[in-house]
């Protein structure tokens, strides 16, 4: 069974400009979420996804970032314009029911650099 | 809402020495604790986790970890550390429809 698979899994771009990260989960899992890391800093949410639904994205940090899961499959989350303050490491995770029934499997992350 | 604290960061230590990382949450619903940790050049993985029984929690790799609610607490332990589990620990608390962090224990094992 393939894991949580994300893509890029390295970006560097400059202030101002866009970039768009994509997260395809475990087949058949309903549950997509998205969390971030910036340096020295714990890992936080971003958003939760049921199918194409967003169920809680109040960890977006504002409305530069942009989540959209189109069929319930795979995810995109789309940071414009990016500011430096967005570097960090994005992750996505997935599961087919929410904990505690099952757990949150994590892709590799993609690491973002703003310059 | 829920929060986790992880201590000494940084933790360095020889092979066969044991290990214990402490983890206090903060939440007021029903607890769902986990412990994940990521391997130099690899993803997250779930290492145990507690939702409910036995407090002694055994998981992958010879790790345990004990749910103490008076403490709030889940300490994570290995008798006897190699080489191999060199990698950054994170406990995480369960609770409305998201993971809440700790900011990890980077963890490095000395041949």
């Amino acid at each position: 069974e393939a894991g949580v698979t994300q893509f890029p899994s390295h970006s560097v771009i400059e202030k101002g400009q866009t970039v768009t990260l994509r997260c395809d989960p475990i087949s058949g899992h309903d549950n997509l979420y998205w969390y971030r890391r910036v340096m020295g800093k714990e890992i936080k949410f971003l958003l939760h996804f049921v199918k194409e639904s967003k169920q809680d994205e109040s960890g977006m940090p504002n409305n530069r970032f942009l989540a959209e899961r189109t069929g319930g499959t795979y995810s995109t989350l789309k940071v414009q314009p990016a500011e430096l303050e967005d570097s960090g490491v994005y992750f996505c995770a997935s599961s087919q029911f929410p904990p505690p029934t099952d757990t949150q499997y994590f892709g590799p992350g993609t690491r973002l650099t703003v310059l | 809402a829920q929060s986790v604290s992880q201590h000494n960061h940084h933790v360095i230590l020889s092979e066969a020495a044991s290990l214990e990382l402490g983890c206090n949450y903060s939440y007021g619903g029903t607890v769902n604790l986990f412990w994940y940790v990521q391997y130099p050049g690899q993803h997250l993985q779930l290492l145990l986790k507690y939702f409910s029984g036995d407090p002694l929690v055994k998981g992958i790799k010879g790790f345990e970890a004990e749910f103490i609610k008076s403490k709030f607490s889940f300490n994570l332990r290995k008798p006897s550390v190699q080489w191999s589990d060199t990698a950054e620990y994170f406990c995480a608390v369960y609770g409305n429809n998201r993971l809440a962090f700790g900011k990890g224990n980077q963890v490095v094992v000395i041949p």
